[in-house]
């Protein structure tokens, strides 16, 4: 049972555009999200966190949106750049609660940013 | 701070052998996990730390052990590696619990034939 899904394995932007990637989520105790990238060959490094009592946080050129009625949030990232080409991971927590032993995460999504 | 160290970067073993990853971080961390990455299937947590002396299994656990002696080090052990065993590890930590954010090493690539 997926609890955290990134349904979309790939994407592909051009350079000074938009890049959003979209995560969806089951589990209603979930109250705590989280952005990693990861480089090839390195480990994943934190990116973004949003917390269920807000619906965006910004960071730079980084926005993170949750839409906690569809459990749904997503990455912007604007504008892209080719340094952004990575997999994103996204993942959440019961921080408040529940499982707090653990982070949950999706499979991924391969952002491919063209010059 | 170095952060989140592991030790070696790239193993090959035969099946049945055993061997230690090594992970250490010096942030003073309460919390350490080992989670396993393989193609198409995201990150998988193995073993958690709450504390030195305090460990416990996560979602896959088999042929992998843990111990926490010190809260700076968080070996984990392949007993008798299987080639269901070939994957990528990632050590990671955070300063008290699990489901806050976790600062992660770079990982060891582990091939087992």
């Amino acid at each position: 049972d997926q609890q955290v899904k990134q349904n979309s394995p790939s994407l592909s932007v051009q350079e000074g555009r938009i890049s959003i990637l979209n995560c969806d989520y089951t589990n209603s105790m979930f109250d705590y999200f989280l952005w990693y990238k990861k480089y090839p060959a390195e480990g994943p490094t934190f990116l973004i966190s949003i917390s269920s009592i807000k619906d965006k946080n910004e960071d730079g050129r980084f926005t993170v949106f949750l839409n906690k009625s569809a459990k749904h949030l997503s990455l912007h990232i604007v504008p892209s750049q080719p340094g952004d080409s990575a997999v994103y991971f996204c993942a959440s927590s019961a921080y408040g609660g529940g499982s707090n032993y653990k982070l949950t995460f999706g499979k991924g999504t391969l952002l491919t940013v063209n010059p | 701070n170095a952060g989140v160290t592991q030790t070696p970067k790239f193993q090959v073993l035969k099946t049945g052998q055993s061997m230690t990853l090594q992970c250490a971080q010096d942030m003073n961390h309460e919390y350490m996990s080992w989670y396993r990455q393989d193609p198409g299937m995201g990150l998988r947590l193995i073993h958690y730390s709450v504390g030195a002396g305090i460990t416990d299994q996560g979602e896959v656990p088999n042929g992998y052990n843990v111990s926490r002696s010190t809260t700076e080090d968080f070996p984990l052990r392949l007993l008798s590696a299987a080639p269901s065993q070939t994957s990528v590890y990632f050590c990671a930590s955070s300063p008290r619990t699990g489901s806050e954010t976790q600062y992660f090493g770079p990982g060891t690539r582990l091939l087992v034939l």
